[in-house]
Parts: structure tokens; sequence; C-alpha cells
């Protein structure tokens, strides 16, 4: 089995300023990671994904996650965050790593990010 | 382009009633997966498809029922048996994790919001 926890609910961040967004996963079985943007009443847009190789993965819109083995941890971070940023963030794991699988992917409960002017 | 298309986007439903959600895709994917998400739980998974005519139970399929005749297609019929249906529901499709392809990865349609009146 396998899980996700998103240690923050909600996220408020000024425009213009740093931010994180943390995730922690538990699984038996090596793992591929994911983090998904949604808007309000959309379906879930890929933002990054680590499947193999450098542990500090770049995705769209600025955004980056570092894949942390030993601490379990794949955060999400971006130096500069905008208005249009703010959306519902969620990080998901994947049990497909071992290359036996369709692989099954299952959610955290989802960051909300908030950037005020 | 190709992509996974729900509809309807709104959709009511009457106490007692049956409604069957839509979902297409036109990527090739053998894999196909319908969540459901409320607010501050994330995505679950009601059902999932890995091949036609060939699908399971996700983690909360009661209430619900699905079919896979055709690879494009996995429509999602939630019955008069789920007793709180009011979601946004989501549908997606992905090609094998076992393929070790770097388009390894889920791929989401818009979602459809079902309310019960």
């Amino acid at each position: 089995a396998q899980s996700v926890t998103q240690l923050d609910s909600q996220v408020p961040v000024f425009e213009e300023a740093p931010v994180e967004l943390r995730c922690n996963y538990s699984s038996s079985v090596s793992v591929y990671l994911f983090w998904y943007v949604q808007y309000p009443n959309q379906g879930l847009q890929l933002l990054l994904k680590y499947l193999s190789g450098s542990t500090l993965v770049k995705g769209i819109n600025g955004f980056e996650a570092e894949f942390n083995k030993s601490q379990t941890s794949f955060h999400l971070r971006k130096p500069s965050v905008h208005i249009s940023d703010t959306a519902e963030y969620f990080c998901a794991v994947s049990d497909g790593a071992g290359g036996t699988s369709y692989g099954k992917l299952t959610f955290g409960q989802g960051t909300i990010l908030t950037v005020h002017p | 382009d190709g992509g996974i298309t729900q509809s309807p986007k709104y959709l009511f439903r009457k106490e007692g009633q049956n409604v069957t959600l839509s979902c297409e895709q036109n990527l090739n994917h053998d894999a196909m997966y319908w969540y459901r998400q409320d607010p501050g739980q994330g995505l679950r998974l009601i059902y999932y498809s890995q091949i036609v005519n060939d699908f399971q139970k996700g983690d909360i399929a009661e209430g619900y029922s699905v079919s896979r005749e055709k690879k494009e297609s996995f429509p999602l019929t939630v019955t008069s048996a789920q007793k709180n249906p009011t979601a946004f529901y989501l549908c997606a499709s992905s090609i094998p994790a076992r393929d070790l392809s770097p388009n390894y990865g889920y791929t989401f349609g818009s979602g459809t919001r079902l309310t019960v009146v």
C-alpha cells in the first residue's frame, strides 16, 4: 500500500515571494512521483514528474521539485510566485516504478495556494 | 490534438435516478480511470480499466458501475445506490508504467460536476 501526505492544506503568500508546498509519501515499493495543479472547476494539469535520473525536476510555470528518497519527500518550490499561481496543488505517487505493473496513482489531500497582491 | 473529453460538464440528478457520465480519449492509452473529488479529500479512485472488456474496483466503488467496450470509452454510471453522489468526477488515462516510457503519467479530462436535486 502507498500513501501521500501533503503537510499544509492551505498556503497563503504574497506575490513575488518564494513558496514551498510539502509532500511526503510512504510506499513499500519503488515509486514515481508527480505534482498536478487544478484551477477551479477544471481537471488536473501535470506540473512535473520524477521517473528516474536527476532528483531535481523542473516543470512548467517555473516550478521545480526535489525527490529525497531518504526522507521520502517530494517538495514543490517556486522562487517567485504570481497571482496566476493561485490554485490547488496535488502530490501523487505511482507504484509503477518496479516495471511490472500498470501503475496505480495515489493522491494527497491537496494544498490550496493563494497568492495575494 | 489528443486528449480526454468528459461530458456533460454539469449534471443534475434526482433522487433514485441513475445517471451516466461520459469519458472518451483519443490518446490510444490502454488504461482508464475514474476518480471522485470532494473538498479536502483529494481524489479517490472509483474504478479503473487496464484493457478492453476488463475493469477493477477502486477504493470507493459502491454505488457505481462502469463498462469498457471500446478502448476509447469508459463511461461511469452513478446508480441510485450511491447515497451521496454530489461531487466532481474526473476521468483519466495512461500508458502502462511497466513500459518504462518517459511519457508515463496520467492525463485528465476537465471533469463533470454532479449535483443531486
